[in-house]
């Protein structure tokens, strides 16, 4: 079975705290991709970052990282400084196999607080 | 570029009536998501067009819901008769690659369905 989960359903934090949100994944391929989704308070869904199964490299962009660990089955998210206008629901989610059909298993989200 | 365009942003209709949300992908790309949001279910796949053909229906709730895509620039998400649990936040998706798994989506920003 192909799963995300996404155990922190809200997370507070002061502005320019570090936090980090949780992505566990289930699945048997052995080829798979991974993505992470933003959606602020306007409500459209923002790609933020791929990873695929074959590259473990951690991967940093400005105030953002990412933790792949195919070891935990994890994908892991830290924003470092908090800032208010990350504010958002964090969305993760894995590419399922079946056939030529494409299909994105979504976690439930992480609501991310960051207050001033 | 303009991105995936979505109308109508807000619709607010009574039981019963025809609704029909409308997409224009990004030009170029050549698959196209329907998804509805909820609080309780999350983000929900509806139905899939590859090259302007529909992959995956799976999704779709019942016979009330249809979606076509007449053309790679327009689709539309038609529900007859409307009921108040159809109310829900409604995005439309595009891609390129084909469906490639790798690829990610590209959202509008959403319609808003109130069924009331």
């Amino acid at each position: 079975a192909q799963k995300v989960t996404q155990a922190q359903t809200e997370i507070s934090v002061v502005e320019k705290e570090d936090v980090t949100l949780d992505c566990v994944y289930e699945t048997r391929d052995t080829t798979y991709y991974l993505f992470w989704y933003k959606q602020p308070p306007s409500g459209e869904l923002v790609f933020l970052i791929r990873r695929n199964s074959f590259d473990e490299q951690n991967e940093i962009s400005g105030r953002y990282s990412w933790n792949f660990q195919k070891s935990t089955s994890s994908f892991n998210f830290t924003i470092t400084a908090s800032q208010v206008v990350d504010s958002a629901v964090y969305f993760c989610a894995l590419t399922a196999h079946a056939g030529n059909n494409r299909k994105l298993i979504w976690g439930l989200g992480t609501s991310l607080a960051v207050n001033p | 570029d303009a991105g995936v365009i979505q109308s109508p942003r807000h619709e607010v209709t009574e039981m019963g009536q025809e609704v029909t949300l409308r997409c224009k992908p990004i030009s170029g790309h050549n698959s196209l998501f329907w998804y509805r949001q909820t609080m309780m279910r999350g983000l929900e796949l509806l139905i899939y067009f590859n090259n302007n053909v529909p992959i995956d229906d799976s999704g779709m709730p019942e016979d009330r819901f249809s979606a076509k895509m007449p053309n790679a620039s327009f689709s539309t998400l038609k529900i007859q008769p409307s009921e108040p649990r159809d109310s829900a936040v409604y995005f439309c998706a595009s891609t390129p690659g084909g469906g490639r798994r790798d690829s990610p989506l590209h959202f509008g920003n959403g319609t808003r369905l109130t069924v009331t």
